[in-house]
């Protein structure tokens, strides 16, 4: 089975400019998690999706958006970049079965805003 | 709202020592305690997890164990070897969240 599919895998924007980032779950995998990982600041929780829904979302601006697609693909937005920005983007994947679930994590977007 | 701390930042041990990575949790509602490796350059993977109704789990070299009342729950790996350097991340769930909440992360570095 092939693990959870993250592209692209750098991206290098300037301040201002808008990102698409994307994350293909692993097959049959139907929540995806997005976190935000810095340096000394762990692993932030950016939104969850379940079936096109986003059920929970954490304390980022809105300029942080997300989406998924009936085949549980899943795309996060941040517009008008800023220098803080700057992070490994982490999406993960789960089967949603019961609330004890394992996530798989994808490689990520390391993105970097200048 | 929901907080995870995580203490040390960074550990260092000499191989075959223990490590003891120490977690705590806000929210009294989290049922599912997870943790998480991550190797340099590699994606976190997870590497054991308790549930709310059982105080401890092993598995070989790892355990963790949990104490509802002071919402603490700790990870242990005994006989520590170099490949267990790598950074832990502790986090905690609650059921109707739909969101794992993470610590800030443990550097481990194990000394041969």
């Amino acid at each position: 089975k092939a693990g959870v599919t993250q592209t692209p895998r750098y991206l290098i924007k300037t301040r201002g400019q808008q990102v698409t980032l994307s994350c293909s779950p692993i097959s049959g995998h139907r929540s995806v998690s997005w976190y935000q990982q810095t340096p000394g600041q762990g692993l932030q929780f950016l939104f969850e999706y379940f079936s096109e829904t986003q059920r929970n979302k954490g304390n980022f601006p809105g300029r942080f958006s997300g989406r998924q697609f009936s085949n549980s693909r899943s795309e996060m937005n941040v517009s008008t970049l800023e220098l803080g920005d700057s992070a490994l983007y982490l999406c993960a994947s789960s089967l949603e079965t019961g609330g004890y679930e394992k996530l798989f994590f994808g490689s990520g977007t390391q993105l970097s805003v200048l | 709202g929901e907080n995870v701390e995580q203490h040390p930042s960074t550990l260092s041990v000499q191989e075959g020592d223990s490590a003891v990575i120490k977690c705590t949790y806000s929210d009294s509602a989290s049922n599912y305690f997870p943790w998480y490796k991550q190797e340099l350059g590699k994606r976190p993977q997870l590497i054991i997890d308790i549930r709310s109704n059982v105080g401890e789990k092993k598995d070989q070299r790892i355990a963790v164990t949990l104490n509802k009342t002071a919402k603490h729950f700790s990870l242990h790996i005994t006989e520590t070897q170099p490949e267990d350097s790598a950074v832990y991340f502790c986090a905690a769930r609650t059921y109707s969240s739909y969101k794992l909440i993470f610590g800030s992360g443990t550097r481990l570095l194990v000394r041969p």
